[in-house]
């Protein structure tokens, strides 16, 4: 059974920096698109982007002038980097895999992370 | 692409038959996925490829559709059905997620 965990800090300061890492147990992260989604309070769901085993990414627009997506198979982890953080990027992140996907369209996300809350403020 | 659900919000007894409807702001084929996201819990998968049901999610649970317009139906709706769920279209990047329609049992 394939299971994502969620690490970093809950809470970050304004401008700074937004480190986060999904680690990765009971499965390969072979041939899979490794997720990033949050969710802010109260609020609906966001697909931040995805990370191929071989460090293949892609962000959504919205984003892609602040994230980073890095993956480390050995270490069956991958992780987000999200600058320049405002009050606006307050939300529950979660980590996710993907069924399968092609080269360009996915089905729906089969293994979550619990989400981890990120809290921007000073 | 653009989802939108209706209704937003729906009170349902013990037993009825409850329809989601989802559409997409251009066509997307069959890639979407339905989820059911419980308070303080993560979204689950129950439907992909728009009628592929996900393993363990049970039979009362039932998608269709194609293009832009989708359903999901819950043919005999029970207690722990409630929540918001969630559309999701996997077509083209950025893949987006429908508002999220509440069930109140």
């Amino acid at each position: 059974q394939v299971q994502l965990q969620e690490s970093g800090p809950g809470l970050v300061k304004p401008s700074e920096t937004l480190s986060l890492t999904c680690t990765v147990s009971g499965g390969s992260m072979s041939n899979y698109y490794w997720s990033w989604v949050r969710q802010p309070p109260g609020k609906g769901l966001e697909w931040i982007g995805y990370i191929y085993a071989d460090g293949y990414t892609n962000y959504s627009p919205s984003l892609e002038s602040r994230v980073v997506m890095s993956i480390d198979t050995s270490k069956n982890q991958f992780s987000l980097k999200l600058t320049s953080v405002t009050a606006a990027d307050t939300a529950l992140y979660y980590c996710a895999r993907p069924k399968s996907c092609t080269n360009i369209s996915c089905w729906g996300l089969d293994y979550w992370g619990q989400g981890i809350l990120v809290t921007v403020s000073s | 692409i653009q989802m939108s659900q209706s209704p937003s919000s729906v009170s349902a007894s013990v037993g009825d038959r409850v329809t989601i409807t989802c559409r997409a702001s251009q066509g997307i084929r069959s890639w979407l996925s339905w989820y059911l996201q419980k308070p303080g819990k993560a979204p689950q998968l129950l439907i992909y490829a728009a009628s592929s049901l996900e393993s363990g999610v049970p039979l009362r649970f039932s998608g269709a559709g194609s293009g832009t317009d989708f359903t999901l139906t819950i043919s005999s709706l029970q207690p722990e059905d409630f929540g918001t769920y969630y559309c999701q279209q996997g077509s083209t990047f950025p893949f987006t997620f429908g508002p999220g329609t509440k069930v109140d049992i």
